[in-house]
């Protein structure tokens, strides 16, 4: 069973204040992605990865970074956080060609 | 114009009744497409893929309208367990790595 775990469900931060969120798969999956999710916006891909060290921006990449320093685990990186980050933020990991993806449980962010 | 564009509901249903959604994509490349369900504050989970002969899975049933540029999602018999968010995926091919797109969802209340 494919197991994605993130590494808190909720989170309060202060504005200005650096975010790690991490993300580990267990499935040796090539493919990691990182969404927010928003009311009335859907997902919204932030970054993916297709290796290790390698990254791609998604399609809301402004005020975040990602890492990916081995196969299993992908970070999501805040460098300041600011109010309009407040969101849930999804991690998803699928083997090639990105059919399926297998999300993990979500981390509700709050930045205030 | 989104690339992909759904009907955010809520369908509220009653038990029994079949309810069909629709699924609209901008681009005519795009090569793959998929049904997520989502339940209330849960990951979403990957329901079923949708092929060019449409598929089948015990009640529901997806088809792809290439022509149209749609997809749907039909459930028969629509059970209080259905209700859910369902999403719209679609994939295509950009620069040699698989571009997925998710739709907001569309809410499906099933009522007693």
């Amino acid at each position: 069973d494919v197991k994605v775990t993130q590494s808190s469900r909720y989170l309060v931060k202060r504005t200005g204040e650096k975010v790690f969120l991490e993300c580990v798969q267990d499935m040796d999956h090539e493919n990691m992605f990182w969404y927010r999710q928003d009311p009335g916006l859907g997902l919204r891909l932030i970054y993916f990865s297709y290796d290790v060290k390698m990254k791609e921006k998604g399609d809301i990449p402004e005020g975040y970074s990602v890492s990916r320093e081995k196969k299993e685990r992908f970070s999501l990186i805040l460098e300041s956080a600011s109010t309009n980050q407040t969101s849930m933020y999804l991690c998803a990991s699928s083997p090639p060609p990105a059919y399926e993806q297998y999300f993990g449980p979500g981390t509700r962010l709050t930045v205030t | 114009r989104k690339e992909v564009e759904q009907d955010p509901g809520p369908f509220n249903v009653p038990e029994g009744a079949t309810v069909a959604f629709n699924c609209t994509y901008s681009n005519s490349a795009s090569q793959s497409f998929f049904w997520y369900r989502q339940d209330c504050r849960k990951e979403p989970k990957l329901l079923m893929s949708v092929y060019s002969s449409g598929n089948e899975d015990g009640r529901f049933t997806a088809q792809l309208n290439r022509a149209s540029q749609y997809i749907s999602l039909l459930i028969r018999d629509s059970k209080l367990s259905d209700s859910a968010t369902y999403l719209c995926v679609v994939n295509k091919n950009s620069g040699g790595y698989q571009k997925v797109t998710f739709g907001i969802g569309t809410k499906l209340q099933v009522i007693p």
